[in-house]
C-alpha cells in the first residue's frame, strides 16, 4: 500500500534560515504528491501539489518542492523562512486507485523571530 | 463555490455515551468523503472514506463507525465512547480522483 514518511517531526529555525522538510513515498508507479499546511488554529490547506511535468513545483508563500523519482522523495523547501511560517506541514499521497489520501506524520515547524 | 461544514467544533462527552459528528459539503456532487483523526506526533490517521452513498471503507478497527445517508453528508458515530476516542476529528472531501482534499475546521472531542 502507498505510504509516506516524514523524517523531521520537529524543526526549529530562526527567521531568514533556509528550510527543507523531507518526504518519502513508497509507491513506485505513477505518483501524485501533495504538501499541506496547518497554521495554528486554522484548518488544513493545500500548499502545493505535483501531478506531472516539471518536477520542481512552486506553491504559495514562496514554498517549492522537488519530485525526485529515483529517490522516491518530494522534499519541501523555502529559501528564507518567516515567523508566519510556523505551522505543521504534512506530505500526502493518493492511494487505492486515488480513492483516498494518505498523510505522513507531519512536521511541526517553529520559526523564532 | 464549494464549502464544507463540520460540527460541533468542540464536544465533551462522558465515557459510554453515544457520538454523532456530522459533516456536509455544499457546491459539489458525488464527492469522495473522509474522516481523519489528528493526534500529536501521529499525523492524520484515515479512519473512513466513502466514494458514494452507502459506501463506507474502514481503514482501522475501532470503536467508531461512519455512514453516508446522502450524497454530501458524512456522519461519524459511536454507540459507546471510550477514553481513547478523545482526539481531533477532521472531515474532508475530494472531487475527481487525484485532486486536492478540502478540510473542515475539525471537532475537538474530549471523552471524560
Amino acid at each position: 500500500a502507498q505510504s509516506v514518511s516524514q523524517h523531521n517531526h520537529h524543526v526549529i529555525l530562526s527567521e531568514a534560515a533556509s528550510l527543507e522538510l523531507g518526504c518519502n513515498y513508497s509507491y513506485g508507479g505513477t505518483v501524485n504528491l501533495f504538501w499541506y499546511v496547518q497554521y495554528p488554529g486554522q484548518h488544513l490547506q493545500l500548499l502545493l501539489k505535483y501531478f506531472s511535468g516539471d518536477p520542481l513545483v512552486k506553491g504559495i508563500k514562496g514554498f517549492e518542492a522537488e519530485f525526485i523519482k529515483s529517490k522516491f522523495s518530494f522534499n519541501l523547501r523555502k529559501p528564507s523562512v518567516q515567523w508566519s511560517d510556523t505551522a505543521e506541514y504534512f506530505c500526502a499521497v493518493p492511494a487505492t486507485g486515488f480513492q483516498k489520501l494518505v498523510f505522513g506524520t507531519g512536521t511541526r515547524l517553529l520559526v523564532s523571530p | 463555490s464549494q464549502t464544507i461544514h463540520q460540527w460541533p467544533a468542540t464536544l465533551v462527552q462522558p465515557v459510554g455515551s453515544p457520538l454523532s459528528l456530522e459533516c456536509t459539503v455544499e457546491g459539489t456532487s458525488n464527492p469522495n468523503l473522509y474522516w481523519y483523526r489528528q493526534a500529536a506526533g501521529r499525523g492524520l490517521q484515515l479512519l473512513f472514506y466513502s466514494v458514494g452513498i452507502g459506501q463506507i471503507s474502514s481503514e482501522v478497527p475501532q470503536n467508531l463507525s461512519a455512514s453516508r445517508p446522502q450524497d454530501r453528508q458524512f456522519i461519524l458515530s459511536s454507540k459507546k465512547l471510550l477514553l481513547s476516542d478523545s482526539g481531533f476529528y477532521l472531515c474532508a472531501w475530494t472531487g475527481p480522483p487525484n485532486t486536492e482534499a478540502f478540510f473542515g475546521q475539525g471537532t475537538r472531542l474530549t471523552v471524560v
